[in-house]
């Protein structure tokens, strides 16, 4: 089945640590995005890459950081610097020019 | 700047009653539009999208949304409300055609 896989679904980060957050898709998009999503916020954009080894801040990369070494992989590491990790993270994937996103499942992140 | 603005956070409707969700986008330039739907700790689903066809867009699930360009509007509706309808929906707009702005959302409840 095609699609986008996120993992885990549910993560729990310790004071201070860092923690990665997988997102994968065999759909053979060059573009991919990372949101976070808080209760009445809507969809905020965190960081996006339109090619392999390229990606571009987005309204609220402070405190994270991701990378693009394989087309299919775009992994999203919250740092010890993100005060407020507590949210739900969403990973999309689109044909680049398409305006289309599909979405992952989702990971839900929680600080002990 | 460009924005995306959904009126009413939440609806609330009968079983079997119009589903009416507004959708105002803030520039005068056709953009590509999206209705997306999300289930509780799931990911966004594409209910419909508009580029630039029909004005008049059917999606899945008996949705439909009506672009208006003099009204720069795209407001998502159902004749006849099911349970299962039950959800948050998101307006979301591509003017470049690689990112969404998203509207903050609306989450409608269906009473029986």
């Amino acid at each position: 089945d095609g699609g986008i896989t996120q993992s885990p679904k549910y993560l729990f980060r310790k004071e201070g640590q860092n923690v990665t957050l997988s997102c994968e898709q065999n759909l053979n998009h060059d573009a991919m995005y990372w949101y976070r999503q808080d209760p009445g916020q809507g969809l905020r954009l965190i960081y996006y890459s339109q090619i392999v080894n390229d990606f571009q801040k987005g309204d609220i990369a402070e405190g994270y950081s991701v990378s693009r070494e394989k087309k299919e992989s775009f992994p999203l590491t919250v740092t010890s610097a993100q005060k407020n990790p507590t949210a739900f993270y969403l990973c999309a994937s689109s044909a680049t020019g398409a305006g289309l996103q599909y979405f992952g499942a989702g990971t839900r992140l929680s600080v002990l | 700047a460009q924005s995306v603005t959904q009126l009413g956070s939440h609806v609330s409707v009968s079983e079997g009653a119009l589903v009416l969700l507004r959708c105002n986008y803030s520039s005068s330039v056709p953009p590509y539009l999206f209705w997306y739907v999300q289930y509780p700790n799931q990911g966004l689903q594409l209910l419909l999208k508009y580029t630039s066809a029909a004005t008049l867009v059917k999606g899945i699930n008996g949705f439909e949304a009506e672009f208006k360009k003099s009204e720069t509007s795209f407001h998502l509706t159902k004749p006849s409300a099911h349970m299962s309808d039950a959800a948050e929906y998101f307006c979301a707009v591509s003017w470049n055609t690689d990112k969404l702005i998203f509207g903050t959302g609306t989450r409608l409840q269906v009473f029986p």
